[in-house]
């Protein structure tokens, strides 16, 4: 079956440095998608990423879609302290059913 | 009102036990799921429907029953808790948007 393989599973940074956390799947994707989950919270939807190098940016948040529809990546410029939490990439396949990778945990030093 | 309202928050139940933890939505989605979040497993699908007669098995359905209520509602059940079902369990819906969390449940089997 389809597998989301995301890393790294932890990072953790000082206020202001950058942020990337990458995911990459099995098979080819049909989308992509990227979740927030705030520490003892669930998870929110950030974006949806449908096209071939498809990048789509969020104030300091840069996301990104591969050409061949099977990796994607979620950037952070200059880390503030309220971007702590869990991101999650999920693969979308043919059904609208998703299939999410395992999170990285961004922490944060002020 | 939340768009996704689950009940209980919080419960722990004795091994052995049925349990049903209740999934609501306001969203008017026909797609719905139950998720499964333990540390370092991320989210595990455990059984999603995509409409009111449509009731399908996720990776990790074994232990678990459903039941599609009507579009708005989606329950879980555990026939016999056991403790490795401890764990913080997700309802969710989704359009082509994305999906849309529910708050958890956090169950503990002791």
């Amino acid at each position: 079956g389809q597998q989301v393989m995301q890393i790294p599973q932890y990072q953790h940074v000082q206020e202001g440095e950058d942020f990337t956390t990458y995911c990459n799947s099995s098979t080819t994707l049909s989308n992509i998608q990227w979740y927030k989950q705030r520490p003892g919270g669930h998870p929110v939807f950030l974006i949806q990423l449908v096209k071939s190098g498809e990048v789509k940016k969020q104030k300091r948040l840069t996301f990104q879609f591969g050409e061949a529809k099977k990796n994607s990546s979620l950037h952070i410029t200059a880390t503030q302290t309220t971007d702590v939490g869990t991101y999650f990439c999920a693969g979308g396949g043919s059904n609208y059913k998703l299939t999410f990778g395992k999170g990285t945990l961004l922490t944060v030093n002020p | 009102d939340a768009d996704v309202t689950q009940t209980p928050r919080n419960r722990i139940t004795k091994t052995g036990k049925r349990i049903m933890l209740e999934c609501s939505q306001t969203k008017g989605h026909d797609r719905m799921y139950w998720y499964r979040q333990d540390p370092g497993l991320g989210l595990r699908l455990i059984y999603y429907s995509f409409d009111v007669k449509d009731i399908n098995k996720g990776e990790i359905s074994d232990g678990y029953s459903v039941s599609r209520q009507a579009q708005a509602k989606f329950s879980l059940s555990l026939e016999s808790a056991i403790p490795n079902q401890t764990a913080l369990y997700f309802c969710a819906t989704s359009d082509f948007l994305g999906y849309t969390f529910g708050s958890g449940t956090r169950l503990t089997v002791v």
